[in-house]
């Protein structure tokens, strides 16, 4: 299948500051990319879906000036997490859509928010 | 109408033995049906996924079944191995620029 990386794969940081999770399609182009949160033993939760040089749409509850979504190109999405807490402490996973339906996740990114 | 409902929540199966996931779907505009399977820790692995156009489709040990009239499609895990042992997760989807819908997953574990 195709592949789908994500960095980091997992990131600590202080409450109040922001991280970025950068998601790239290896090899293929991704107009489409989506954006999950998951928490333990839960299943995924769709956060937002970015098209290449558009702006995302955000599910209903999440807060887009929170979780900035960039999808600069047809290759990369970075997820922005601003003024972190610890309740956004989390697995955030991307996928991206290959062809009409496939979507390929990336490996994940565990966020904790001390 | 946009759910997908998953059974079991979890499933422990003796090595060598199948595993069975069910999952149903209430809205008919869907027609892709993917299959993924995640580790702990790991994103999710794209697995085998099912069109309506037919009612199973198998891929080694991994077979879809499809039931379009009862809106029901299933997973099956034949000669399942402890490397099995992962969260399943159904999901579905209409062609085209729209989200999956995943099921809630199941916890498979495959004992010696």
């Amino acid at each position: 299948g195709a592949v789908v990386s994500q960095h980091p794969s997992r990131v600590i940081c202080k409450s109040g500051t922001s991280v970025k999770i950068e998601c790239r399609s290896l090899d293929f182009q991704a107009t489409t990319m989506f954006w999950y949160r998951q928490f333990p033993k839960q299943s995924l939760m769709l956060m937002a879906t970015s098209n290449e040089g558009s702006k995302a749409t955000y599910e209903q509850g999440v807060e887009k000036d929170k979780f900035l979504i960039n999808h600069a190109s047809l290759t990369l999405s970075t997820l922005t997490v601003t003024s972190a807490h610890p309740e956004d402490s989390s697995f955030y996973i991307c996928s991206a859509r290959f062809g009409v339906n496939e979507q390929f996740f990336g490996p994940g990114t565990r966020l904790t928010v001390l | 109408q946009q759910q997908v409902k998953q059974s079991p929540q979890s499933l422990i199966v003796q090595k060598g033995g199948i595993s069975i996931i069910n999952c149903a779907y209430e809205n008919t505009a869907f027609d892709y049906f993917p299959w993924y399977q995640q580790f702990p820790g790991k994103g999710p692995a794209l697995l085998i996924a099912i069109r309506p156009d037919v009612s199973e489709k198998k891929e080694g040990r991994f077979t879809i079944s499809f039931n379009k009239s009862a809106k029901q499609f299933s997973l099956h895990i034949m000669d399942s191995q402890p490397g099995d042992s992962a969260t399943y997760f159904c999901a579905a989807t209409v062609s085209g620029n729209t989200p999956l819908v995943f099921g809630k997953g199941t916890r498979l574990s495959v004992i010696a």
